[in-house]
């Protein structure tokens, strides 16, 4: 069966400093993988999607990074993160067929002080 | 700009009864169609996926889909105090050659004992 890791589950970071989350999949190959940041109350915004290695596409124009250097591996970075940086970040997953069914990771809590 | 909109809610059911989520999208072109669940702190989890006008079964789950009027709707039958949650519509949409989710901002649900 297929597993997504996020690690850390939690970080606090003060302003300016900067940051690198992991998301990685077991259990499938060639996957679509997403990274998603809810805000307190809010949606799930959508913020980076991979179809492979090293193809990365940007939905919102923002201080924040991704990178793909492995099938099942997916890096979220900042080089200096603000305030407005804090939230919930989500990685999720999904086959590459025409439903997109998307199946997401325990998330990793973000403040940023 | 593709949307998905949901009440907000909150909504309050009493245990036992049944509970109705609604949602309407904006893509006509869009094929399929899921809800989540997120308990609070927690991520996203896939509960059910449709595809084609009518019903969908699972368990004390059913999803509705309606793609004349845009519309999906999640019921819940024989509420539990367990069913207590935000559930997140999400509707599939092709945009610039990809394919992607995209959420309603939840409706959070209530069960009372």
């Amino acid at each position: 069966s297929q597993t997504i890791h996020q690690w850390p589950a939690t970080l606090v970071q003060p302003v300016g400093s900067p940051l690198s989350l992991e998301c990685t999949v077991e259990g499938t190959s060639n996957p679509n993988l997403y990274w998603y940041r809810q805000a307190a109350g809010r949606g799930l915004q959508l913020l980076f999607y991979s179809v492979g290695i090293g193809q990365i596409s940007s939905e919102v124009p923002q201080n924040l990074s991704a990178s793909r250097p492995q099938d099942r591996q997916f890096i979220l970075s900042s080089k200096k993160l603000l305030l407005s940086d804090s939230g919930f970040y989500l990685c999720a997953w999904s086959t590459q067929v025409r439903y997109n069914e998307q199946f997401f990771g325990p998330g990793t809590r973000l403040t940023v002080l | 700009q593709k949307e998905v909109e949901q009440n907000s809610g909150p909504l309050s059911v009493p245990e036992g009864a049944i509970a109705s989520l609604n949602c309407t999208y904006s893509d006509r072109g869009s094929q399929s169609f899921f809800w989540y669940r997120q308990y609070s702190g927690k991520s996203p989890e896939l509960i059910m996926s449709i595809y084609s006008n009518g019903d969908k079964e699972d368990g004390r789950f059913t999803a509705q889909l309606n793609k004349a009027s845009q519309y999906v709707s999640l019921l819940i039958r024989d509420s539990q105090p367990s069913d207590s949650a935000t559930y997140l519509c999400a509707v599939n949409s092709r945009s610039q050659g990809a394919q992607k989710l995209v959420f309603g901002q939840g409706t959070r649900l209530t069960i009372n004992p």
